[in-house]
This record gives C-alpha cells, sequence and structure tokens, in this order.
C-alpha cells in the first residue's frame, strides 16, 4: 500500500521562527489534507490541497503531485501553533485515508 | 457553527463491557469516517459509510466491532466485548465533497477517549 511519510518528526521552534514541514507519499493520490491536532487532542482541518498552492493566514501549503510531495509553510510561529501536524492522503482508486505519522511542533515563548 | 459532536468524550470500562460511541456529522454531509488513534499505530481508519451504506470496514477488527449509520444524523461504533486493547481515542469525521473533484474533504469530530481495564 501506499506509503506516507513525514519530516521532521519533531521541530522546536522559537516564537516569531518560519518553518516548513514535508510530506512524501509513494503513489499517485486523489486527495491530500493537512491536519493541526492541538495540545487538547482536537485534529483541526488546515488545508485541502490535492495539487497547487493555497494560504491561510500564516500558513500555506503546496502540493506538488508529480512528484509525490506536500509542503506546509508556517510563517512567525506562535505558541499556539504547538502540536502535532498531519498529512494524510486517499490514494489513487481505492478510498483508504492514510495518516502519516505527524510533525511533533513546539513553539517556545 | 457547523462541527462532528461525538458522545461520550471520556468512557471507562471493564473489560468483557460492550461500549457504544455515537456521532453525529455535519448537516449536509454523506460520508462519515471512523478513526482509531493510538500512540503505537498512529491514527487509523476503520471504517466509512456513503449515504449511510458501508462501503470499507476492512480495518475494523470484525469479531467485536460493528458500525451503523441508522440515519442520516447518526453513526455509532460499537465493541462488544471490550478488551484493554481497545483503549485509544476513537475519532468520527464527515466528509463533503469539494465541486469538481471524487475525493473528500474531512472535518473530525473531538473524539471519544476509551480506556477498557
Amino acid at each position: 500500500g501506499i506509503q506516507v511519510e513525514q519530516s521532521p518528526p519533531d521541530l522546536i521552534l522559537q516564537e516569531g521562527a518560519n518553518s516548513t514541514l514535508r510530506c512524501n507519499f509513494s503513489d499517485s493520490v486523489n486527495n491530500l489534507q493537512w491536519f493541526h491536532q492541538n495540545p487538547w487532542g482536537q485534529l483541526i482541518n488546515l488545508f485541502y490541497i490535492p495539487s497547487g498552492t493555497k494560504q491561510n493566514g500564516r500558513l500555506s501549503a503546496t502540493t506538488v503531485a508529480t512528484e509525490r510531495y506536500s509542503l506546509l509553510y508556517i510563517s512567525s510561529s506562535q505558541t499556539t501553533d504547538s502540536g502535532v501536524y498531519f498529512c494524510a492522503v486517499d490514494p489513487t482508486g481505492g478510498f483508504k485515508t492514510i495518516f502519516g505519522a505527524g510533525t511533533r511542533l513546539f513553539v517556545k515563548a | 457553527d457547523a462541527r462532528v459532536t461525538q458522545t461520550p468524550r471520556h468512557k471507562v470500562t471493564e473489560m468483557g463491557q460492550e461500549v457504544t460511541m455515537r456521532c453525529q456529522p455535519i448537516l449536509g454531509h454523506n460520508t462519515v469516517f471512523w478513526y482509531r488513534q493510538t500512540m503505537m499505530q498512529g491514527l487509523e481508519l476503520l471504517a466509512y459509510f456513503r449515504n449511510r451504506a458501508p462501503l470499507d470496514d476492512s480495518g475494523m477488527p470484525k469479531d467485536r466491532f460493528s458500525a451503523e449509520m441508522p440515519d442520516a444524523t447518526l453513526a455509532t461504533l460499537k465493541i462488544q466485548p471490550s478488551e484493554p486493547r481497545d483503549s485509544a481515542v476513537y475519532f468520527c469525521a464527515s466528509g463533503s465533497r469539494p465541486s469538481g473533484v471524487s475525493s473528500y474533504e474531512q472535518y473530525f469530530g473531538p473524539g471519544t477517549r476509551l480506556t477498557v481495564t
């Protein structure tokens, strides 16, 4: 089955710093989503981005489907950005969402 | 403010007992997903429904787990009998399909934290 790899696994930032999180997938996909799981466990939908670039405030995401990767950019990080960021894909020809292992982010004040 | 709701939020039960978790999807969403999250396995898809019909439940242990959607506003996940290894957070998500695409954008509920002793 499709493999989804996220990097880095852990990231510590000083408040105000920028960062890039990466998601690689091993096969073609119909869909890719980015989620943020906050420290209270809630999974928040950040982007639905099977291809192209989207921006929402300080966050933006780019998916290059032909090269099988997606990037999540966080600019001017804040302590409230802490948590785990997951990428999830739906493989082409199937409909079984596969989550990556996540990137755990801690933003220091 | 449309959101997925789940009940109960926390459940502690003894091994062998039946557990029922409930989910109310966002109004108008026709697809419902059940996930389980553990430290060891991460987030795993257990089952999903479209228009109340089960499309895939291959991720679910069939002997003890069952998922149903008795109507468009309620999905249930049952474990009978429960075992300590079922301890996890169970998430429900409902899906909407953006125009022109075949896949679904998923929105998650707050989860049910299950502890089986």
